[in-house]
């Protein structure tokens, strides 16, 4: 079956850090990869996503590549704002099934001034 | 863009009482998913449905039932609410691969 694992938060940062939050998967077949992002109060929106390997999906500054061989989609940014505290759901979808989409259990981002 | 919408953001239900959670989608997808979110746990899916009158249990249906009776709606029905249903309860849609989801109801049962 499918999985995903991301890292356990939360994690805390200061405004203009780099961040990483990392993310691995087990799938069958060759799933799209996601990115989903909850800020406070809210429903989760789609951040990015890629759809083969070596795709990079980018949004708002956050970067994430499909690494097929270390089955990887790890999201990061170069300078964080306090913006940008939320709660981050990485997300994989099987193709040419019903959508039903694997999420991992999210990864909650603070981030100080 | 897409919306999906809930009919309440924040509910307080007595333990026993029948509730009715409601979502509206506007883009003529065809699939219509509920999750509750709980802290430690993520999403966790518990029905979801394909079609109009069509339905499909999720990991955690127990406690709960849905209905479908027009492609837009999508209602989620706890038949005697229970304490341990206390939780955000998300809906989603989607046609494709990307999911949309509605605000979120925050549920308190008492």
């Amino acid at each position: 079956g499918n999985s995903v694992t991301q890292m356990e938060g939360p994690v805390t940062l200061s405004e203009e850090a780099f961040l990483t939050i990392n993310c691995t998967y087990t799938a069958t077949g060759y799933p799209s990869l996601f990115w989903y992002v909850q800020y406070p109060g809210e429903g989760l929106q789609l951040l990015l996503k890629a759809t083969k390997a070596d795709d990079k999906g980018s949004n708002k500054g956050f970067e994430a590549t499909y690494r097929k061989e270390t089955t990887s989609f790890h999201l990061e940014k170069g300078s964080v704002q306090v913006s940008d505290s939320a709660v981050y759901f990485c997300a994989l979808v099987n193709k040419g099934g019903s959508y039903i989409p694997t999420f991992g259990r999210g990864t909650s981002l603070i981030v100080h001034p | 863009d897409v919306k999906v919408t809930q009919s309440s953001r924040y509910l307080v239900k007595r333990t026993g009482e029948k509730v009715f959670l409601e979502c509206v989608q506007d883009m003529d997808h065809e699939n219509m998913f509920w999750y509750r979110q709980d802290p430690g746990l993520g999403l966790r899916l518990i029905y979801f449905s394909y079609d109009v009158k069509m339905k499909e249990k999720g990991d955690i249906p127990e406690g709960y039932s849905v209905s479908r009776e027009k492609k837009e709606r999508f209602s989620l029905i706890l038949e005697s609410a229970s304490t341990n249903q206390t939780s955000m309860y998300l809906c989603a849609s989607n046609s494709g691969e990307t999911q949309y989801f509605g605000p979120g109801t925050r549920l308190l049962v008492l």
